[in-house]
């Protein structure tokens, strides 16, 4: 089966840049989907298909994924934005797969 | 505008088979590409994917939970639903059901509010 291997927690300081990661084998090959979770609500997709923004996002969000990571990049790094955030990707021999995702902590 | 929720009882009982449905609105599950899926959240962990179903009634199960689970669909009444059989209290979780557009590769785009499930005696 697929793994995605995040870090549990990134922290960062107001107005700075947090850089999540997320690990997988020759993860560049594939589409890559990022989510947004705060406290005791649903998901929220943030960038999808490596790197594009669904309509509403701030263009703070941006995705890469080359190699074996993909990575999301918020900038100007905000009170808002702190919440768990999940990378997904669809693989043939494990079908939709999420990540453990990783708590953004901004202090 | 596309939404969608869940719906199914709150609480279980262990060994029960536990049946949910997902009503959306703002798309067909008949149009090519569109899928419905089901995914779970125990409380402080993360999401896990458990099944979708597609717009020509392929079915996908997560490989962990396939002998447990199965997903139907019903076009006319723009419903989705979900059976897990032999629940167990490590099943107690929040269950959403999400829409995607495998066209768009856009991931699940859109999230219902989703539902808590406790299994316990």
């Amino acid at each position: 089966s697929y793994v995605l291997t995040q870090p549990p927690s990134v922290s960062v300081a107001p107005g700075q840049t947090a850089r999540i990661t997320c690990g997988g084998n020759n993860i560049g090959s594939k589409s890559v989907h990022w989510y947004q979770q705060k406290p005791g609500q649903a998901p929220v997709l943030v960038v999808y298909d490596d790197s594009d923004r669904p309509s509403g996002i701030p263009e703070r969000f941006s995705g890469s994924n080359s190699g074996n990571t993909a990575t999301l990049t918020i900038s100007r790094v905000e009170a808002g934005d702190e919440a768990d955030y999940y990378c997904q990707v669809w693989d043939s021999s494990s079908d939709w797969v999420f990540g453990g995702g990783t708590k953004l902590t901004v202090l | 505008q596309i939404t969608l929720k869940e719906s199914g009882p709150t609480l279980v009982k262990p060994t029960q088979t536990l049946t949910l449905t997902c009503t959306f609105s703002g798309f067909s599950l008949s149009t090519s590409g569109v899928g419905v899926g089901w995914i779970r959240q125990p409380p402080g962990k993360a999401l896990e994917w458990l099944a979708l179903i597609y717009w020509d009634d392929d079915k996908r199960y997560s490989p962990s939970l396939k002998s447990r689970l199965t997903i139907t669909k019903d076009t006319s009444k723009n419903q989705v639903v979900l059976t897990m059989t032999n629940m167990d209290p490590v099943d107690t979780a929040t269950y959403y059901c999400a829409h995607v557009d495998t066209a768009m590769a856009t991931g699940f785009d859109y999230w219902g509010q989703g539902t808590l499930v406790t299994v316990s005696s």
